[in-house]
């Protein structure tokens, strides 16, 4: 069984410019999370997604972040502009059913550094 | 106060020792208990879930919980060099997001 997808692996970018994060899904999991992780801390959840919905994203900075779902499938995470406190590994996971019971199974995250 | 508190280490053992890790937290509301284990450059990976007090065993894992205490640890018997990795707690209510301790690096020594 494939796992979670995520692209690029590694990012470079200037403050203030943009930048976006693709995901793509195990086949079948309807939900679909971006988690944070700034080093030495632990992941932070930024928006989980039931299909194409939003279901959480109180901790996206949305003044500057922005995702996207659109055909329930893979998902795009955005930055602009960018900060240097953005610099982070960003994580995909998805579950089956987001059901306090159902593991979640995480991609390899994108490590993004804004210098 | 940070709702989970995880000692960062780094932590550093003999192979074949055994190891414990530990982790506090504030919201009694938390219901459910996780430990993640996540290698360099690597996503986290499920190594333990449990929703209730007491022992849960699994190989040489064993998870602990005790909710009168707010504390959580997870054992490792027989600790191998593959088991050198940072461990991430994590917790949830049956109706809120998941939150993530800060981890506790390990290094086990052949």
């Amino acid at each position: 069984e494939a796992g979670v997808a995520q692209s690029p692996r590694y990012k470079i970018i200037e403050k203030r410019q943009s930048v976006a994060f693709w995901c793509n899904p195990i086949s079948g999991h309807a939900t679909l999370y971006w988690y944070q992780q700034i080093l030495g801390q632990g992941p932070k959840l930024l928006i989980q997604f039931q299909n194409n919905g939003v279901v959480d994203d109180s901790q996206l900075p949305k003044d500057r972040f922005s995702a996207e779902r659109l055909k329930g499938v893979d998902s795009t995470l955005k930055i602009q502009p960018a900060k240097l406190e953005d610099s982070a590994v960003y994580l995909c996971a998805s579950s089956l059913d987001g059901g306090v019971h159902t593991e979640a199974f995480f991609g390899q995250g994108t490590r993004l550094t804004v210098v | 106060q940070k709702e989970v508190e995880q000692d960062p280490g780094p932590l550093s053992v003999p192979e074949g020792a055994i190891v414990s890790l530990n982790c506090t937290y504030s919201n009694s509301a938390f219901q459910y208990f996780m430990w993640y284990r996540q290698y360099s450059r690597k996503g986290p990976e499920l190594l333990m879930y449990t929703y209730s007090s007491g022992n849960k065993e699994d190989g040489r894992f064993t998870a602990q919980v005790d909710k009168s205490s707010k504390y959580i640890s997870l054992f490792i018997r027989d600790s191998q060099p593959s088991d050198s990795a940072t461990y991430l707690c994590a917790m949830k209510t049956s109706y809120d997001k998941v939150i993530f301790g800060p981890g506790t690096s390990l290094s086990v020594i052949p």
